[in-house]
């Protein structure tokens, strides 16, 4: 079956604009997590879903960030007023439910000018 | 809290020779482990992982793990690297409840020398 995929795969994006990167997950996984790769910071975890809820969304780096789920499917991670520190690759996982394997896609890489 | 050390940022082997990529956890309670490998420009694959079954991990591509809670350690070893092994390696834990949000280390580059 499909993996999880994610688009745009690249975005190109001015300072101050607001984006939106999408996460289809794999069919039937209820966890979801959104995660960012950055060359200072490293992988950090940003936010979990479990089913349209976000149980945790301690690593939300400020209220510029923001997430949704819905039909315990697609989730779209909004940034507003995209600063350049967002520059970074932004990763989603999902998996069958806590605790279990977790599939990653492919990322999407996000630059801001 | 949990958190993950991987001691330097790149390794580099001959092809043939052993792999050795260290990791060690700090974690308050008793841990899931796993090791993640990443290709340039790709996502992360799961390599093995630790779910507090036998210590000795087995997983793909000939690399295994061992748990030793001793050591707080979960290092990833190969006996013979392959030119393909030239890689990125993560290592992660989470904890064994309903949300196993990942934290992981800073990665390892690995390099294979011909």
């Amino acid at each position: 079956g499909a993996g999880v995929s994610q688009s745009p795969s690249n975005k190109v994006t001015e300072k101050g604009k607001d984006v939106e990167l999408r996460c289809d997950p794999i069919s039937g996984h209820t966890a979801l997590y959104w995660y960012r790769q950055s060359l200072g910071q490293g992988l950090e975890f940003l936010i979990y879903f479990q089913g349209n809820s976000a149980p945790d969304k301690s690593g939300l780096p400020s209220d510029r960030f923001s997430a949704e789920r819905t039909g315990g499917s697609v989730s779209t991670l909004t940034i507003q007023r995209t600063q350049q520190e967002d520059s970074a690759v932004y990763l989603c996982a999902s998996s069958f439910g806590g605790g279990q394997e977790q599939f990653f896609g492919p990322g999407t890489r996000l630059t801001v000018l | 809290a949990q958190s993950v050390t991987q001691l330097g940022s790149h390794v580099s082997v001959s092809e043939g020779a052993l792999v050795l990529l260290r990791c060690n956890y700090s974690s308050s309670v008793p841990p899931y482990l796993f090791w993640y490998v990443q290709y340039p420009n790709q996502g992360l694959q799961l390599l093995l992982k630790y779910t507090s079954a036998a210590t000795l991990v087995k997983g793909i591509n000939g690399f295994e793990a061992e748990f030793k809670k001793s050591e707080t350690s979960f290092h990833l070893t190969k006996p013979s690297a392959h030119m393909s092994d030239a890689a990125e390696y993560f290592c992660a834990v989470s904890d064994p409840g309903a949300n196993s949000k990942l934290t992981f280390g800073k990665g390892i580059t690995l390099s294979v020398r011909p």
